[in-house]
């Protein structure tokens, strides 16, 4: 089945510690992407990557870091999460065509930093 | 920048047409996405349009894109209690980048 998957599901966790929320998808997809979901304000892209060793920012990209080793998996790494960084995150990915066709997303992880 | 916006809300009754709104500012838009998200899902593509066509009609779907107005819609008809979740409009320019509106909570009732 395609899917793209996210670990964990829940995470609750103090300001500083270092985290990160693993993304894989099975479609050998060349781009993948992180968004964040906050209320009031949908989804916006912290960092993408268009294929492999190939990684820019998004629009909310501070505070987090990716890698983008292998084509199946793209981490998201919050090296000192802070409470700003309490959010919904979700991990997409797609092929790379001009229009981004469609875009498969996993089914989140919801962040609490307190 | 590049902006979408939607309404937060919509209340309708179950059997009645539902109509979803979004605005856009890139004109350049290439294709314009309508995304559902089901409380704690992650989100689903419903349909897409084209930035060349009008309209689109899938099954209950139907979406209507104003490229003048940069105004895009979506009409589900006869709504279900299954239809609650909140819509996303999206849109992207050449790119696989998403452009997310706020999202529309819709709330069907018996």
């Amino acid at each position: 089945e395609a899917q793209v998957t996210q670990n964990p599901r829940y995470l609750i966790t103090v300001t500083g510690k270092k985290l990160t929320v693993t993304c894989s998808q099975n479609m050998n997809h060349e781009y993948m992407s992180w968004y964040r979901q906050d209320p009031g304000l949908g989804l916006r892209q912290i960092y993408y990557s268009m294929n492999v060793e190939v990684t820019d920012k998004g629009d909310v990209p501070e505070g987090y870091k990716v890698s983008r080793k292998e084509k199946r998996n793209f981490p998201l790494i919050l090296e000192s999460p802070s409470p700003n960084q309490t959010s919904l995150y979700f991990c997409a990915s797609s092929l790379h065509l001009a229009g981004g066709y469609e875009q498969y997303f996993g089914p989140g992880t919801r962040l609490t930093v307190t | 920048g590049e902006d979408v916006e939607q309404s937060l809300f919509l209340s309708v009754r179950e059997g009645d047409s539902s109509v979803i709104n979004c605005t856009y500012t890139d004109s350049s838009s290439t294709y314009l996405y309508w995304y559902k998200q089901e409380p704690g899902a992650g989100l689903q593509l419903l349909t897409y349009i084209f930035s060349n066509m009008d309209m689109k009609q899938d099954q209950r779907l139907t979406v209507l894109l104003n490229k003048k107005d940069k105004h895009l819609s979506l009409r589900i008809a006869d709504t279900q209690t299954g239809d609650s979740a909140i819509y996303f409009c999206a849109e992207t320019h050449n790119t696989d980048k998403l452009i997310f509106g706020t999202g529309t909570r819709l709330q069907v009732f018996p």
